[in-house]
């Protein structure tokens, strides 16, 4: 079945540094990846996604870009902030009539000014 | 702009009592999801629907019921509560499966 990998947390950064949180996946076809956010107390949101191989999603800074040869979807910023504390998932979706989003265990990070 | 609308925010349940998570969207979207999130363990589908009428079971069904009358509405409901089933509950939609999926603010739900 499709998994998502993620890196074990919890992470925690001074501000400006730079962030890499690793994302494999395990699925079969061509699944749409996504990285999604939640900050303390809230619902999950969407942070970027890439729908096919190569692609690069970026949003607020971060970016992330679809491998296919390395099955993976790493996240990166290069200049965090405090506010950029929060759980961080990756998640897919393979596509297909009864298709649904696979979700990674999460990760933490927190930023210290 | 409602969105995703759960309700409630918090509930508190004995062991053995049955509840009805509410769970609205005004997007118009077709596949709804209900996921529970337990601390470390990150999300867990429980039931997911592509569409009225239609509902399927995710990784962790047991214990849990779902039906899906019109496009807008997804209740989930618990049967005989335990304490298990402490957790975060989160409803979630999007128009397919491969495009942005929109959250609810979450049930925090303790069984007693």
């Amino acid at each position: 079945g499709n998994s998502v990998t993620q890196m074990e947390g919890p992470v925690t950064l001074s501000e400006e540094a730079f962030l890499t949180i690793n994302c494999t996946y395990t699925a079969t076809g061509y699944p749409s990846l996504f990285w999604y956010v939640q900050y303390p107390g809230e619902g999950l949101q969407l942070l970027l996604k890439a729908t096919k191989a190569d692609d690069k999603g970026s949003n607020k800074g971060f970016e992330a870009t679809y491998r296919k040869e390395t099955t993976s979807f790493h996240l990166e910023k290069g200049s965090v902030q405090v506010s950029d504390s929060a759980v961080y998932f990756c998640a897919l979706s393979a596509g297909g009539a009864n298709s649904k989003l696979t979700f990674g265990k999460g990760i933490t990070l927190s930023v210290r000014p | 702009n409602a969105g995703v609308t759960q309700t409630p925010k918090f509930r508190i349940l004995k062991i053995g009592q049955s509840m009805t998570l509410q769970c609205t969207q005004d997007m118009n979207h077709n596949y709804m999801y209900w996921y529970r999130q337990d601390p470390g363990m990150g999300l867990k589908l429980i039931y997911y629907s592509v569409g009225a009428g239609i509902t399927d079971k995710g990784e962790v069904p047991n214990g849990y019921n779902v039906s899906r009358s019109t496009t807008e509405d997804f209740p989930l409901r618990l049967e005989l509560a335990a304490p298990s089933q402490t957790s975060v509950y989160f409803c979630a939609s999007s128009h397919t499966a491969n495009t942005e999926a929109f959250f609810g603010q979450g049930t925090r739900l303790t069984v007693v």
